[in-house]
């Protein structure tokens, strides 16, 4: 069974610094790429950016550039999702989600994990 | 770039069929047949629901299509049940490995 489990709920100050993850399982890690999706309080989906950890190839959305860092670890099937200094607009639900590979048409999120709630106080 | 447009809601009665536009432009929706739809109940994580504009995940209903015209791509509800409230977002590759979300739709079922 694919599974994406997120870490748990984050509760930060601004200029904090975190780390959010996402472990995958029950598929070849590294033949799926893994997106990072946000969710504002009562807003829509916003595309953050995406991972390929096979080799680490990361491609960001413009407006998330520079403002996060994503990041894999194949050996652990684990991606990360990083902030150097919070801000309170940072205040989200963040998922992940596995997008199948380019050569089977694989443009879209399959699987998502469960989300992972910031809250960032200022 | 901008997001996909979407209404921001949607309603139809218990067996009718309902009808969500999702509207982007030639540099992603109309220049790729790679639009996704993703289904979302409160607290919950989004669901894949339609995927390369018409192709149905194995276990979803047939009662969700999806289609494409031009730049505007569609996701239609037929047969309409209790269950199909939620938030329904479009989503399009829009070239460079890039990708876009519509702003969402909520659907209340009357």
């Amino acid at each position: 069974e694919v599974q994406l489990v997120q870490s748990g709920a984050e509760v930060k100050k601004s200029g904090e610094s975190l780390k959010i993850s996402c472990k995958g399982s029950g598929y070849s890690f590294t033949d799926y790429w893994i997106a990072w999706v946000r969710q504002m309080p009562g807003k829509g989906l916003e595309w953050m950016g995406i991972i390929y950890p096979s080799d680490s190839d990361t491609r960001y959305s413009p407006s998330f550039q520079g403002q996060v860092t994503i990041s894999a670890d194949k050996s652990i099937t684990t991606t990360y999702l990083q902030w150097s200094s919070l801000k309170a607009s940072d205040t989200a639900i963040y998922y992940c989600a596995r997008k199948p590979p380019f050569a089977s048409s694989g443009y879209h999120l399959d699987y998502w994990g469960q989300g992972t709630p910031v809250t960032v106080s200022s | 770039q901008s997001a996909l447009t979407q209404p921001p809601s949607a309603s139809g009665s218990p067996g009718q069929s309902v009808t969500i536009s999702c509207t982007g432009t030639s540099s992603d929706v109309g220049g790729y047949n790679y639009v996704s739809w993703y289904q979302q109940h409160p607290g919950k994580a989004p669901k894949l629901i339609i995927y390369g504009v018409s192709k149905r995940p194995s276990g979803v209903p047939d009662r969700f299509s999806g289609s494409k015209s031009g730049n505007t791509a569609s996701l239609t509800v037929s047969g309409l049940q209790a269950e199909d409230e939620a938030d329904y977002y479009c989503n399009s590759y829009a070239g460079s490995n890039n990708w876009v979300f519509g702003g969402g739709t909520k659907l209340t079922v009357l």
